[in-house]
Order: structure tokens, then C-alpha cells, then sequence
């Protein structure tokens, strides 16, 4: 259980274009999704928390006009990056959280997307 | 927040050795410690967690302490092999939401033949 899908799994796209980002729930519903970046070689950063049905929380220095984050039903948070740019090329790798009993879930990622802007 | 911080940064062992990392974290109401194995260009996959209620957890060849009075908590691998080699991340979470989590700064752990 808790299998999480990410697609794409990589893209390439010019400067100035933006990029979705889709993260699923494939076998359980997930009211709260969170969304990470990862610089080469460093570690996993939290950008925001999505919440199904309402707002994404960003963490401090995160720009929210930047990276839209869109929680629509239970399974599926997408992330867009908006006008990017070199400096947004990353590891891009969502979470889920069980809206259950979290003990038997070991709060899987999902495959991540890499995100390449020349 | 919450603020954790990994050491070693790498650790080169032996393979049959044992390998140690630990971390520390600062929110006392940190209640939740994963630990993450990550290889090259994957995602991170969760090979042992443990909560604040429990001081060990052992899973096979894995096992991770937690003091919460000295706010750390250590994996230690023992017989490694050189499929052991990779990067390992540490984590804390405080609250209901288990999954938003703090990591630590990683660990390349690399296990020779």
C-alpha cells in the first residue's frame, strides 16, 4: 500500500516556459501531499504542503506566485513551475500523507521529476 | 522550526563492518525520526523509522536509537555489504503530519568489497 506515481519522471524546457508537475495517490486518498526540492548533492528541502480542497502552505523563501500548487481531489496535487529558469532546474519529488492510520505506512516519495531549464 | 543536523558527511567502511550516523535534532516536539536511503538519481526510499515513544527499533542488519533528552537519534547498519553504499538521509517531524518533514544534510556512505 501507499504507492505514490510522479510524472514526468524528467523534463527539459526553455527559460520563461512553465512545467506541471503530477503527483498520485494510487491506492489510498491523500488530504495532504507535500511537495520537495533536491539540489545536487544536497538534501531534500520542503517547499510546501498541499491540502486537497484548499491552499498549499509554502515554507519561507518560497515563492508561491512561482511554484502553483493545485490540490483538486484526493489523488492527484500538481506542481507548476512557472516562467522558469536555470536556477529552478532540480530534483522535484512529492509525498503523501494517509488521511488513515499512518503506522502502517512508511510515508512513501514518489519517483521524482528532474527538472532540466536551459 | 526545526533544525537537524547529520554527521558523518561520508563514511567509508569496510564491507562487514559496522557503520554508524547520527543526527540531532532541536524541536524537543519532534516525534517522529525516519531515516532514508537514497541512490544515485532515485527517490529516497524509508528503510527504518521510529517514534518518540519507542528508544530502539531493529530490523534485521538496521537499527535506530533515539535518546530524547539529548534530542538524537543514531542508524546504525551492522555487516554491511557494498549494496549498502549510497546516501542516507535522517528526518524529524513534529506534530499530526508525519510527512512533512526536516531533513538532515545527508550522508555518503560508501561500503568496499
Amino acid at each position: 500500500g501507499a504507492v505514490v506515481s510522479q510524472h514526468p519522471s524528467w523534463v527539459i524546457c526553455k527559460s520563461g516556459t512553465s512545467v506541471k508537475i503530477e503527483c498520485r495517490s494510487l491506492d489510498f486518498q491523500a488530504t495532504t501531499m507535500f511537495w520537495y526540492r533536491q539540489f545536487p548533492k544536497q538534501s531534500l528541502m520542503l517547499m510546501a504542503t498541499s491540502n486537497e480542497g484548499s491552499k498549499a502552505t509554502y515554507e519561507q523563501g518560497v515563492e508561491k506566485d512561482k511554484f502553483l500548487i493545485n490540490h483538486a481531489s484526493l489523488t492527484l496535487s500538481t506542481l507548476t513551475v512557472t516562467s522558469a529558469h536555470p536556477e529552478d532546474s532540480s530534483f522535484y519529488i512529492c509525498s503523501a500523507e494517509p488521511g488513515q492510520d499512518v503506522s502502517n505506512y512508511g510515508y512513501t516519495f514518489g519517483s521524482g521529476t528532474r527538472l532540466t531549464v536551459v | 522550526g526545526e533544525n537537524v543536523e547529520q554527521h558523518p558527511s561520508t563514511l567509508s567502511v569496510q564491507e562487514g563492518d559496522s557503520a554508524v550516523i547520527k543526527c540531532t535534532y532541536s524541536d524537543s516536539a519532534s516525534n517522529y525520526f525516519p531515516w532514508y536511503k537514497q541512490e544515485l538519481g532515485k527517490r529516497p526510499q524509508l528503510i527504518i523509522d521510529i517514534r518518540s515513544n519507542v528508544g530502539e527499533k531493529k530490523d534485521q542488519r538496521i537499527a535506530v536509537t533515539l535518546n530524547k533528552t539529548a534530542k538524537h537519534f543514531s542508524l546504525h547498519i551492522t555487516e554491511t555489504q557494498p549494496e549498502d553504499s549510497a546516501v542516507y538521509f535522517c528526518a524529524a517531524s513534529l506534530g499530526t503530519s508525519y510527512g512533512k518533514l526536516t531533513f538532515g544534510q545527508g550522508t555518503i556512505l560508501t561500503v568496499h568489497p
